[in-house]
């Protein structure tokens, strides 16, 4: 049972231009939420977190919106550039030492 | 500071067989968390570890074991290997749980034939 949903697998833009990834979570006991990004034959790596009591927590050139009544939070990268090229993936949990993954959502920026 | 390391980096193993990965946490690390990672299904949490507890677990069928060591250090354990384990699996470890940012190792690219 899929908790974290990235719906859309794959996400193209051009350089300098934003990135928005979209992220849906069904349990409302998720109380904070994190972005990780990874790149081919590495681990991932955290970029952005975002507590309940939020709405919105920015990082340089990465922002993330927390919306609880929908269930949903989006990351904005602003601008993009060639090396954001990567797999990013939406996480949630409840602290109960556990975190749940999206399936991810592949980023390709376009010079 | 020594990221987290995964040994080994690629495995082979055969149907019915079993295999252990190892894990090394960032040191000071107390937590230890495990995921698979296969096409399309993201990352699925395994366990999670600390101070030689497991606090809580996935949703994997009992072949899949793990423990960790008094120097935070952990190990995998998978049994009567199937092909649907074929995989990459990730550690990562954080000071404290798996609700907190955690730093992840390379993986470990299980292959079953």
């Amino acid at each position: 049972d899929q908790q974290v949903k990235q719906n859309s697998p794959s996400l193209s833009v051009q350089e300098g231009r934003i990135s928005i990834l979209n992220c849906d979570y069904t349990n409302s006991m998720f109380d904070y939420f994190l972005w990780y990004k990874k790149y081919p034959a590495e681990g991932p790596t955290f970029l952005i977190s975002i507590s309940s009591i939020k709405d919105k927590n920015e990082d340089g050139r990465f922002t993330v919106f927390l919306n609880k009544s929908a269930k949903h939070l989006s990351l904005h990268i602003v601008p993009s550039q060639p090396g954001d090229s990567a797999v990013y993936f939406c996480a949630a949990t409840s602290n109960d030492y556990k975190l749940s993954f999206g399936a991810g959502t592949t980023v390709t920026v376009r010079a | 500071k020594a990221g987290v390391t995964q040994t080994p980096r690629y495995l082979i193993k055969t149907r019915g067989q079993q295999v252990t990965l190892s894990c090394s946490p960032i040191s000071g690390h107390r937590s230890v968390s495990w995921y698979q990672q296969t096409p399309g299904q993201g990352l699925q949490f395994l366990f999670e570890y600390f101070s030689e507890t497991q606090r809580n677990k996935g949703n994997f069928p009992g072949r899949f074991s793990g423990r960790q060591f008094s120097n935070s250090r952990s190990e995998m354990n998978v049994s009567t290997l199937e092909l649907g384990d074929s995989a990459l699996y990730l550690c990562a470890s954080s000071p404290r749980g798996a609700n907190q940012p955690q730093h992840f190792g390379d993986g470990t690219r299980l292959s079953i034939l």
